[in-house]
Formats: structure tokens, sequence, C-alpha cells
């Protein structure tokens, strides 16, 4: 069945550092792609989104774009703020298995002024 | 606008007892999921509908039952509950591509 994978945390930045959290995928057919954000406390929300290969979800500073070549997701943003201290979820809906949406283990990330 | 709404917000329960989870959602979404989350696990799908009236098994699907009776609700059912099934529940629902999540259920077994 369809799967999701990615890197393990807690990932630790200063302000204004380079993010990059990886996911990579497992899936027969074309399916949908996203990251969802919890902060403490909260339910998911989305973040972005990517429907087909080559697409690029965007979305508050963050950028992942949809590679099907190496069924992956990463989620990058330039510049990190202390708000975007978050646990990170990548997650994917679709391909054969129709409805059904699955997450990856996802990826606390703490960012220190 | 309420959204997803879950109740209870907190419940412990004896090992043994049984309990139903409701979660309610006033956007029409055709799509509904039963999560739970436990440290170092992610979410892990237990059951999802795709329509009224309609169920199916998720990832980890043994000792829980769900009913869509109506479309605005999605109910989970614990019917012997185990310290195993001590986690954070989580209620979603959607239409196309993006899932509205409820603020969660904290339920303990002990």
């Amino acid at each position: 069945g369809n799967s999701v994978t990615q890197m393990e945390g807690p990932v630790t930045l200063s302000e204004e550092a380079f993010l990059t959290i990886n996911c990579t995928y497992t899936a027969t057919g074309y399916p949908s792609l996203f990251w969802y954000v919890q902060y403490p406390g909260e339910g998911l929300q989305l973040l972005l989104k990517a429907t087909k290969a080559d697409d690029k979800g965007s979305n508050k500073g963050f950028e992942a774009t949809y590679r099907k070549e190496t069924t992956s997701f990463h989620l990058e943003k330039g510049s990190v703020q202390v708000s975007d201290s978050a646990v990170y979820f990548c997650a994917l809906r679709g391909g054969n298995q129709g409805g059904k949406l699955i997450f990856g283990q996802g990826t606390e990330l703490s960012v220190k002024p | 606008n309420a959204g997803v709404t879950q109740t209870p917000k907190f419940r412990v329960l004896k090992t043994g007892q049984s309990m139903t989870l409701l979660c309610a959602q006033d956007m029409n979404h055709e799509y509904m999921y039963w999560y739970r989350q436990d440290p170092g696990m992610g979410l892990r799908l237990i059951h999802y509908s795709v329509g009224e009236g309609t169920t199916a098994k998720g990832e980890v699907p043994d000792g829980y039952n769900v009913s869509r009776l109506k479309k605005q609700n999605f109910l989970l059912g614990l019917e012997s509950a185990a310290p195993s099934q001590t986690s954070v529940y989580f209620c979603a629902s959607s239409f196309q591509a993006e899932a509205f999540f409820g603020q969660g259920t904290r339920l303990t077994v002990v």
C-alpha cells in the first residue's frame, strides 16, 4: 500500500536559517501530496499541496516540489522564524487508493531566537 | 463557522469499558477520517469513509469500529478499551484536496 517517510526530528535551527525537511513516498498511480503543520495543542492544518508531478506548492514562504522521478516532496523555507516552530507532516492521498489520506511520522521543528 | 467538532475533548476509561467518540462536520464533505496520534508514530489512519453509509479500514483498525449513518457525522467506537488505546484521536473531513481537522480527543485507558 501507499506510504510516506519523513526525516526524523527534532530539527533545531536558529532564526533566519534555511530549512529542509525531507519527505519520500511510495504509491501506485498518481497521488496528491501535502504538507500539514500542527501547532502545540491544536489539530493539523494544511500548509501547501501539489496534485501532479512537477507542481510546486507554496504558502507563507514554504515551498515543496512534487518530484515523481525521485518520489519526493521535500519542504523548504529560506529563512525560518521562531513562529515556525511546530510539527510538520507530509501526507499523501489518492493514486490507486482513492480517498485514503495517510501521513508520515511528523518532524518537530524548533527555531531559536 | 464550526468546521470539524469532536466530542468529548478528554476522557479517562477503565480497561474493558466502551465508549464512542463523535465527529461532526458542517461543510458537507464526503470524506471523513479517524486518526490516532502517538509520540514518534505520527498520525495513523484507523478508519475512513468516502461517503454516507460507507466505511473502510485504515492502517490500524483493530479494536475500533466506525459508523457513518449521516453525512455530517462519523462515530468511532471502542468496544472494550485497552491501555494500548491511550492516545490522542483526531477526526478530519475533506472534499477534494484539503482536509480539515478537529481539535482532538485525549483518551487515557487505565
